[in-house]
């Protein structure tokens, strides 16, 4: 079957720590990866997207994650956060036919 | 580029009563979604649109939940009756190719 998993629920750091947000697939045929982050009472907004090529991903905010197909997993990361990175960031996964999404770590940035 | 459009923003209904939310999705973007994310879950879809053909429905509660999308633009979402576990923001994506899926800013309903 087809999945998204986001290992940790939440994940509480200090402010300009280092921090990554892990996220692993289950699928049989090429995928497309995604990371969303939504802040309170605010829609989806796209951190980084992996289609093909290069297996480390740039993104918005500072944010990078990279694809690593032998273990399926598609782990965010940022080498130093802020208070204002405090959300909710989804991993998502374009199996073909629709966006399945993980069920989203709460990541907490404390001073 | 406008975004994704979506009205209203918010909704408190009594439960047995009926609510729509519209949502006018990117210029040119032929496939439309709907998904409900409840609170501290990940959003699920209910029903993806080609053009005006639905092409995936298969996690939408038809016995209370309808969708359609006329004429290939955009689309409402109707819930009747609501249920309290219905509450929950409901959120418009669209896009063009099997690339980015844009989302609007959500309907937040709360059944009551």
């Amino acid at each position: 079957a087809q999945s998204v998993t986001q290992l940790d629920s939440q994940v509480p750091v200090f402010e300009e720590a280092p921090v990554e947000l892990r996220c692993n697939y289950s699928s049989s045929v090429s995928v497309y990866l995604f990371w969303y982050v939504q802040y309170p009472n605010q829609g989806l907004q796209l951190l980084l997207k992996y289609l093909s090529g290069s297996t480390l991903v740039k993104g918005i905010n500072g944010f990078e994650a990279e694809f690593n197909k032998s273990q399926t997993s598609f782990h965010l990361r940022k080498p130093s956060v802020h208070i204002s990175d405090t959300a909710e960031y989804f991993c998502a996964a374009d199996f073909g036919s629709r966006l399945t999404f993980g069920e989203g770590t709460q990541l907490t940035v404390n001073p | 580029e406008a975004g994704v459009a979506q009205s209203p923003r918010y909704k408190i209904i009594e439960k047995r009563q009926s609510v729509a939310f519209w949502c006018n999705p990117i210029s040119g973007h032929a496939t439309l979604y709907w998904y409900q994310q409840i609170l501290g879950q990940g959003p699920k879809l209910l029903i993806q649109f080609q053009n005006n053909g639905v092409v995936d429905d298969s996690q939408l509660p038809k016995d209370r939940f309808s969708a359609e999308r006329l004429k290939g633009v955009d689309s409402t979402l109707k819930i009747q009756p609501a249920k309290l576990e219905d509450s929950a923001v409901y959120l418009c994506a669209s896009r063009t190719v099997r690339d980015t899926i844009y989302f609007g800013e959500g309907s937040w309903l709360t059944v009551v």
